[in-house]
Protein backbone atom coordinates (compact mmCIF):
# COMPACT_ATOMS: atom_id res chain seq x y z
CA UNK A 1 0.00 0.00 0.00
CA UNK A 2 1.00 3.71 0.25
CA UNK A 3 2.12 5.78 3.30
CA UNK A 4 1.21 9.51 2.53
CA UNK A 5 2.08 12.49 5.05
CA UNK A 6 1.32 15.72 5.42
CA UNK A 7 0.74 18.02 7.94
CA UNK A 8 -2.37 18.77 9.79
CA UNK A 9 -2.44 21.97 9.63
CA UNK A 10 -0.92 25.24 8.89
CA UNK A 11 -1.64 29.03 9.41
CA UNK A 12 0.07 31.87 7.01
CA UNK A 13 -0.71 35.76 7.09
CA UNK A 14 -2.44 37.04 3.46
CA UNK A 15 -0.10 38.14 0.73
CA UNK A 16 2.54 35.82 2.11
CA UNK A 17 3.99 32.30 0.24
CA UNK A 18 3.31 28.75 2.22
CA UNK A 19 4.89 25.67 0.97
CA UNK A 20 2.55 22.40 2.09
CA UNK A 21 4.89 19.56 2.10
CA UNK A 22 3.29 15.84 1.58
CA UNK A 23 5.49 12.76 1.71
CA UNK A 24 4.96 9.40 0.30
CA UNK A 25 6.54 5.79 0.38
CA UNK A 26 4.95 3.97 -2.70
CA UNK A 27 6.32 0.97 -5.05
CA UNK A 28 5.81 1.58 -8.35
CA UNK A 29 4.98 5.62 -8.70
CA UNK A 30 2.74 6.52 -11.30
CA UNK A 31 1.49 10.24 -10.63
CA UNK A 32 0.84 12.85 -7.75
CA UNK A 33 -2.40 15.51 -7.21
CA UNK A 34 -3.27 17.80 -5.59
CA UNK A 35 -6.92 18.82 -4.61
CA UNK A 36 -8.00 21.59 -2.71
CA UNK A 37 -10.91 21.20 -0.37
CA UNK A 38 -13.34 24.25 1.13
CA UNK A 39 -14.71 23.62 4.03
CA UNK A 40 -18.22 21.48 3.00
CA UNK A 41 -17.79 21.14 -0.29
CA UNK A 42 -16.09 19.10 -3.17
CA UNK A 43 -12.11 18.47 -3.64
CA UNK A 44 -11.53 20.40 -6.47
CA UNK A 45 -8.77 19.55 -8.65
CA UNK A 46 -5.16 21.41 -8.55
CA UNK A 47 -2.31 19.55 -10.21
CA UNK A 48 -0.95 16.99 -11.44
CA UNK A 49 3.01 15.42 -11.40
CA UNK A 50 4.71 12.95 -12.94
CA UNK A 51 7.89 13.85 -13.23
CA UNK A 52 10.45 15.65 -11.19
CA UNK A 53 10.13 19.57 -11.19
CA UNK A 54 8.38 21.95 -10.70
CA UNK A 55 4.93 22.83 -12.38
CA UNK A 56 3.24 26.40 -12.13
CA UNK A 57 0.19 27.36 -12.57
CA UNK A 58 -0.77 30.95 -11.64
CA UNK A 59 -0.40 31.61 -7.83
CA UNK A 60 -0.21 27.67 -7.20
CA UNK A 61 2.79 25.69 -8.32
CA UNK A 62 3.35 22.19 -7.40
CA UNK A 63 7.28 20.03 -7.27
CA UNK A 64 8.14 16.45 -7.39
CA UNK A 65 10.87 14.72 -6.86
CA UNK A 66 10.60 10.75 -6.74
CA UNK A 67 13.76 9.71 -5.70
CA UNK A 68 13.22 11.36 -2.48
CA UNK A 69 9.50 10.81 -2.47
CA UNK A 70 8.12 14.05 -2.05
CA UNK A 71 6.08 16.96 -3.28
CA UNK A 72 5.21 20.47 -2.08
CA UNK A 73 2.22 22.85 -3.09
CA UNK A 74 3.37 26.80 -3.12
CA UNK A 75 0.87 28.87 -2.78
CA UNK A 76 2.11 32.86 -3.38
CA UNK A 77 -0.05 35.98 -2.79
CA UNK A 78 -1.92 34.06 -0.09
CA UNK A 79 -5.78 35.20 -0.45
CA UNK A 80 -8.57 34.60 2.56
CA UNK A 81 -10.00 32.67 -0.11
CA UNK A 82 -7.18 29.75 0.01
CA UNK A 83 -8.32 29.21 3.60
CA UNK A 84 -8.93 25.47 2.52
CA UNK A 85 -7.72 22.02 3.38
CA UNK A 86 -5.16 20.64 0.76
CA UNK A 87 -4.97 16.81 -0.71
CA UNK A 88 -2.31 14.82 -1.83
CA UNK A 89 -3.23 11.77 -3.76
CA UNK A 90 -0.59 9.50 -4.98
CA UNK A 91 -1.05 6.68 -7.81
CA UNK A 92 0.66 3.69 -8.00
CA UNK A 93 1.46 1.38 -11.65
CA UNK A 94 0.07 -1.96 -11.74
CA UNK A 95 -3.60 -2.58 -10.79
CA UNK A 96 -6.04 -0.12 -11.24
CA UNK A 97 -4.28 3.04 -10.78
CA UNK A 98 -6.58 4.72 -8.03
CA UNK A 99 -5.11 7.56 -6.38
CA UNK A 100 -4.60 7.14 -2.77
CA UNK A 101 -5.53 10.51 -1.01
CA UNK A 102 -3.57 11.20 2.27
CA UNK A 103 -5.33 13.27 5.34
CA UNK A 104 -5.21 16.53 3.81
CA UNK A 105 -3.47 19.64 5.32
CA UNK A 106 -5.84 22.54 6.89
CA UNK A 107 -4.43 25.80 5.67
CA UNK A 108 -5.65 29.13 7.59
CA UNK A 109 -5.37 32.52 5.54
CA UNK A 110 -5.60 35.51 8.75
CA UNK A 111 -5.10 39.23 7.53
CA UNK B 1 -20.35 24.07 -17.13
CA UNK B 2 -20.25 20.68 -17.34
CA UNK B 3 -20.82 18.94 -13.42
CA UNK B 4 -21.37 16.13 -11.55
CA UNK B 5 -24.25 15.69 -9.78
CA UNK B 6 -25.36 14.31 -6.79
CA UNK B 7 -28.63 13.51 -5.22
CA UNK B 8 -29.68 13.98 -2.36
CA UNK B 9 -27.25 16.27 -1.03
CA UNK B 10 -27.86 15.63 2.56
CA UNK B 11 -30.17 12.44 4.35
CA UNK B 12 -31.01 11.62 7.59
CA UNK B 13 -32.34 8.51 8.45
CA UNK B 14 -32.25 5.77 11.55
CA UNK B 15 -30.37 2.64 11.37
CA UNK B 16 -31.24 -0.49 9.85
CA UNK B 17 -33.20 1.68 6.60
CA UNK B 18 -31.93 1.45 3.05
CA UNK B 19 -30.22 4.41 1.88
CA UNK B 20 -29.98 4.80 -1.99
CA UNK B 21 -27.46 7.87 -3.17
CA UNK B 22 -27.16 8.62 -7.07
CA UNK B 23 -24.44 10.47 -9.35
CA UNK B 24 -24.99 11.71 -12.31
CA UNK B 25 -21.41 11.57 -14.32
CA UNK B 26 -20.33 14.44 -16.37
CA UNK B 27 -21.20 13.78 -19.86
CA UNK B 28 -18.61 11.93 -22.13
CA UNK B 29 -17.35 10.68 -19.06
CA UNK B 30 -16.24 6.96 -18.47
CA UNK B 31 -14.57 6.56 -15.41
CA UNK B 32 -16.79 6.74 -12.12
CA UNK B 33 -15.71 6.80 -8.31
CA UNK B 34 -17.43 6.75 -4.90
CA UNK B 35 -15.54 7.91 -2.23
CA UNK B 36 -16.47 8.30 1.78
CA UNK B 37 -14.98 10.80 3.62
CA UNK B 38 -14.82 10.99 7.73
CA UNK B 39 -12.70 12.91 9.76
CA UNK B 40 -11.33 10.26 11.44
CA UNK B 41 -10.12 8.37 8.09
CA UNK B 42 -10.02 11.01 5.30
CA UNK B 43 -10.90 10.05 1.76
CA UNK B 44 -11.81 6.95 0.84
CA UNK B 45 -12.39 5.11 -2.01
CA UNK B 46 -14.97 2.78 -1.95
CA UNK B 47 -15.75 1.89 -5.70
CA UNK B 48 -14.34 2.67 -9.55
CA UNK B 49 -16.25 2.02 -12.47
CA UNK B 50 -14.80 1.98 -15.90
CA UNK B 51 -17.00 1.99 -19.24
CA UNK B 52 -19.84 0.80 -16.71
CA UNK B 53 -17.91 -1.88 -15.76
CA UNK B 54 -16.64 -2.11 -11.91
CA UNK B 55 -12.82 -2.86 -11.38
CA UNK B 56 -12.37 -2.13 -7.98
CA UNK B 57 -14.60 -2.26 -5.24
CA UNK B 58 -12.18 -3.73 -2.45
CA UNK B 59 -12.60 -0.49 -0.36
CA UNK B 60 -16.59 -0.92 0.04
CA UNK B 61 -17.80 -3.47 2.97
CA UNK B 62 -19.64 -6.04 0.69
CA UNK B 63 -22.04 -7.64 3.21
CA UNK B 64 -23.86 -4.03 3.33
CA UNK B 65 -22.64 -1.79 0.43
CA UNK B 66 -23.44 -1.71 -3.40
CA UNK B 67 -22.49 -0.20 -6.16
CA UNK B 68 -24.17 -0.16 -9.77
CA UNK B 69 -24.45 1.66 -12.91
CA UNK B 70 -27.85 0.82 -14.70
CA UNK B 71 -26.13 3.36 -17.59
CA UNK B 72 -23.83 5.47 -18.53
CA UNK B 73 -25.48 8.58 -17.43
CA UNK B 74 -26.59 6.97 -13.59
CA UNK B 75 -24.26 5.72 -10.61
CA UNK B 76 -26.10 4.17 -7.41
CA UNK B 77 -24.47 3.69 -3.99
CA UNK B 78 -26.48 1.63 -1.41
CA UNK B 79 -26.30 0.93 1.81
CA UNK B 80 -28.71 -1.63 3.41
CA UNK B 81 -29.11 -2.00 6.16
CA UNK B 82 -27.44 1.52 7.04
CA UNK B 83 -25.35 1.57 10.46
CA UNK B 84 -24.52 4.70 12.70
CA UNK B 85 -21.17 4.39 11.46
CA UNK B 86 -22.33 4.88 7.97
CA UNK B 87 -22.26 8.45 8.95
CA UNK B 88 -20.04 10.44 6.66
CA UNK B 89 -20.11 12.61 2.83
CA UNK B 90 -20.08 10.38 0.16
CA UNK B 91 -18.55 11.53 -2.88
CA UNK B 92 -18.82 10.64 -6.32
CA UNK B 93 -16.36 11.93 -9.14
CA UNK B 94 -16.12 11.16 -12.77
CA UNK B 95 -13.21 11.00 -15.63
CA UNK B 96 -12.68 10.24 -18.93
CA UNK B 97 -9.50 8.26 -19.55
CA UNK B 98 -8.27 4.65 -21.07
CA UNK B 99 -5.63 3.85 -18.76
CA UNK B 100 -6.67 5.05 -14.85
CA UNK B 101 -4.64 8.75 -15.40
CA UNK B 102 -7.66 10.80 -15.76
CA UNK B 103 -8.03 13.65 -13.42
CA UNK B 104 -11.26 13.30 -11.22
CA UNK B 105 -14.09 15.76 -11.11
CA UNK B 106 -15.65 15.21 -7.84
CA UNK B 107 -19.78 15.82 -7.25
CA UNK B 108 -21.05 17.94 -4.10
CA UNK B 109 -20.97 14.82 -2.54
CA UNK B 110 -24.40 13.53 -0.08
CA UNK B 111 -23.82 13.99 3.45
CA UNK B 112 -25.31 11.14 5.43
CA UNK B 113 -26.64 11.20 9.10
CA UNK B 114 -27.73 7.81 10.45
CA UNK B 115 -29.12 7.85 13.55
Amino acid sequence: GQNIDQPTEMTATEGAIVQINCTYQTSGFNGLFWYQQHAGEAPTFLSYNVLDGLEEKGRFSSFLSRSKGYSYLLLKELQMKDSASYLCAVRVSGGSYIPTFGRGTSLIVHP
Amino acid sequence: DARVTQTPRHKVTEMGQEVTMRCQPILGHNTVFWYRQTMMQGLELLAYFRNRAPLDDSGMPKDRFSAEMPDATLATLKIQPSEPRDSAVYFCASGLGTSGRETQYFGPGTRLLVL
